[in-house]
């Protein structure tokens, strides 16, 4: 069965400070799908990234940089120089078909509180 | 383009009472997936549908809930009757049947059971 684990429920932080959230999973697949999901204060799920477990490539876009290997089963979301607007619950989620047809295994989250 | 749309946004009932949640996919999508949010279970996958079939159920709580597709472009969730265990956050999301491809996620439905 597959499984997601974010052993960090909470983070806080002073802003400007660059933060990692960690992310490991479990798969008997050889070929699945990873991804994060924002969750801020309002509630609604915005997705951030997708990697494919053949693509080990890190990619950063902008401020967010992620860090997949699968020698660890990880999949690392780093955010560098935080802002107070980075401040939201962040989502791994995993799928061994691909999101489109399949459902996701999701972490239990990691609250990342930004302080000014 | 629109998001998923999903309606009620909230939600207040009695226990007992049927209760029917919305949605309707991004237009041009045809995977199309219903998840529950609870402090206690996180995000679960309650089912979902390909080309408004649905494919796998194994998520639904019990037999008070039900889930339909009747066509392209909208679902229902429904619990008859409900309870107040079954208080959370509904959310719908849909995606293309493509390999690897994205799911978008609807604002979500905020049920409360009393």
């Amino acid at each position: 069965a597959q499984k997601v684990t974010q052993a960090q429920t909470e983070i806080s932080v002073v802003e400007k400070e660059d933060v990692t959230l960690d992310c490991v999973y479990e798969t008997r697949d050889t070929t699945y799908y990873l991804f994060w999901y924002k969750q801020p204060p309002s509630g609604e799920l915005v997705f951030l990234i997708r990697r494919n477990s053949f693509d080990e490539q890190n990619e950063i876009s902008g401020r967010y940089s992620w860090n997949f290997q699968k020698s660890t089963s990880s999949f690392n979301f780093t955010i560098t120089a935080s802002q107070v607007v980075d401040s939201a619950v962040y989502f791994c989620a995993l799928s061994e078909a691909g999101g489109g047809a399949d459902g996701l295994t999701f972490g239990k989250g990691t609250h990342l509180i930004i302080q000014p | 383009d629109a998001g998923v749309i999903q309606s009620p946004r909230h939600e207040v009932t009695e226990m007992g009472q049927e209760v029917t949640l919305r949605c309707k996919p991004i237009s041009g999508h045809n995977s199309l997936f219903w998840y529950r949010q609870t402090m206690m279970r996180g995000l679960e996958l309650l089912i979902y549908f390909n080309n408004n079939v649905p494919i796998d159920d194994s998520g639904m709580p019990e037999d008070r809930f039900s889930a339909k597709m009747p066509n392209a472009s909208f679902s229902t969730l429904k619990i008859q009757p409900s309870e107040p265990r079954d208080s959370a956050v509904y959310f719908c999301a849909s995606s293309s049947l493509r390999l690897a491809d994205t799911q978008y996620f609807g604002p979500g439905t905020r049920l409360t059971v009393l």
